[in-house]
């Protein structure tokens, strides 16, 4: 399979616990983006990558979430002594650099957290 | 700013057709249009750049109004697969490869 992979699919943890997703983006996809949805929403960006430098953050991204993408291949998502309002499904999507005309992201099948 | 998609939900029998409009209040370079079904990822259908061009693929087509920062998604003949939730992503005029900014989605159901 060559789509963009997500482990795990599912993450339960209790508050105040740290929690690590990792993506791997389709071979050789330089860009690499996070997002977040919730229920009855539409993905919310939260950063993005062009191969292992983080070039956009969102406001969204508060300090107790971190993310690398040491090797420009593979990426994590950290949080941190997480809360409940962290629940949602995180997505992970990649992109070919951008020409003058596409950059079209290809998502991956996403990694839902429940904070209990 | 968040584009809105309007409307949030129809229902259509097998065959009819929908258009699904998105907007947003900021100049755009670029619209892209999912589809996500229930539990699954957005799965990708188009995108449209500033110009006004129209693309198409099989009975699914989409327009962009640069001038009115306005897009339509037209679902012609819809099949039973074509249920979902339809998103656009919008891109800012400074282009390139930002993130996307999705709208709330609109519930397309469609009965045999």
């Amino acid at each position: 399979d060559t789509g963009v992979s997500q482990n795990p699919r599912h993450k339960i943890t209790k508050r105040g616990q740290n929690v690590t997703f990792r993506c791997d983006p389709i071979s050789e996809h330089n860009r690499l983006y996070w997002y977040r949805q919730t229920l009855g929403q539409g993905p919310e960006f939260l950063t993005y990558f062009q191969n292992e430098a983080q070039l956009e953050k969102s406001r969204l991204l508060s300090d107790r979430f971190s993310a690398e993408r040491p090797k420009g291949s593979f990426s994590t998502l950290e949080i941190q002594r997480t809360e409940q309002g962290d629940s949602a499904m995180y997505l992970c999507a990649s992109s070919f650099p951008p020409s003058a005309v596409h950059n079209e992201q290809f998502f991956g099948p996403g990694t839902r957290l429940t904070v209990l | 700013q968040q584009p809105v998609q309007s409307p949030q939900a129809v229902i259509l029998r097998e065959g009819e057709d929908a258009v699904i409009n998105c907007s947003s209040s900021k100049a755009l370079y670029s619209v892209h249009w999912y589809r996500q079904k229930h539990g699954e990822a957005p799965v990708f259908l188009m995108i449209l750049l500033k110009g006004g061009e129209q693309k198409g693929h099989d009975k699914i087509s989409a327009s962009f109004n640069e001038k009115k920062q306005q897009s339509s998604l037209y679902l012609t003949a819809s099949q039973l697969s074509y249920s979902g939730t339809y998103f656009c992503g919008t891109e800012g005029s400074g282009g390139g490869a930002d993130g996307l900014t999705f709208g709330k989605g609109t519930h397309l159901i469609i009965q045999p």
